[in-house]
């Protein structure tokens, strides 16, 4: 099993332009997470889905979009980038509530 | 607004030693919490999972407690080795919001031989 598979590694943006950040997993999991993670604080959630076709916001969802059209899937959308969103991310997945969450290799976005 | 506090930053311990590390929360009443450890560059990794209801777990070297009156979990690490060096991360889910997993800004550990 490939686990939860993020592409690209890395990548960097200019400001005001936009990107597709993919995430996905192989192993039929219902809950499916995107985290950011800048140096010394921790992981911040920005959005997740507990299944196709829902998603809700996290802690902090400001300027990313995400959709969830098939339970593999969940890519995070940033519109216009900004030097604010310069940051690792990191996607997981779970089955459900009570399971562990696995990650993917994390994706380090950086906006110029 | 949640939050939750892992109480210092780093921790420096010699090998063979008990590692402790905290973790507090405030405006939550979690179902379940969950620690994972991260290593440089990598995606965080599981360890251990215990629920409301339950005071302690244990896996091999690793212990943890889980106090809801304190809102506050420990997390021991017995017989430290060098190998255990990495950020450990506390994690919080269920309560109020489905599905919302929310994470401590984690500590890093260093162990020395």
């Amino acid at each position: 099993n490939a686990g939860v598979t993020q592409t690209p590694k890395f990548r960097i943006l200019k400001i005001g332009q936009s990107m597709t950040l993919q995430c996905t997993q192989d192993m039929n999991h219902n809950y499916m997470y995107w985290y950011r993670q800048d140096p010394g604080m921790g992981l911040k959630l920005i959005y997740y889905s507990v299944g196709a076709g829902i998603t809700d916001k996290g802690e902090v969802p400001n300027g990313y979009n995400v959709s969830r059209s098939t339970t593999e899937d969940f890519p995070l959308r940033l519109e216009l980038a900004a030097p604010s969103q310069t940051s690792v991310y990191f996607c997981a997945s779970r089955k459900g509530q009570h399971t562990e969450a696995f990650f993917g290799q994390g994706t380090r976005l950086t906006v110029v | 607004s949640q939050k939750i506090e892992q109480n210092s930053e780093a921790l420096n311990i010699q090998e063979g030693k008990t590692a402790t590390l905290t973790c507090n929360y405030t405006n939550y009443s979690p179902a379940y919490l969950q620690w994972y450890r991260q290593d440089p560059g990598r995606g965080p990794v599981f360890l251990l999972l215990i629920r409301e209801n339950e005071k302690e777990k244990r896996k091999e070297r690793l212990k943890v407690t889980f106090d809801t009156t304190l809102k506050q979990s420990l997390f021991h690490i017995t017989a430290s080795q060098p190998a255990d060096s990495a950020t450990y991360l506390c994690a919080l889910g269920g309560g109020g919001s489905q599905g919302n997993l929310i994470f401590g800004k984690g500590t890093k550990l260093s162990v020395k031989p």
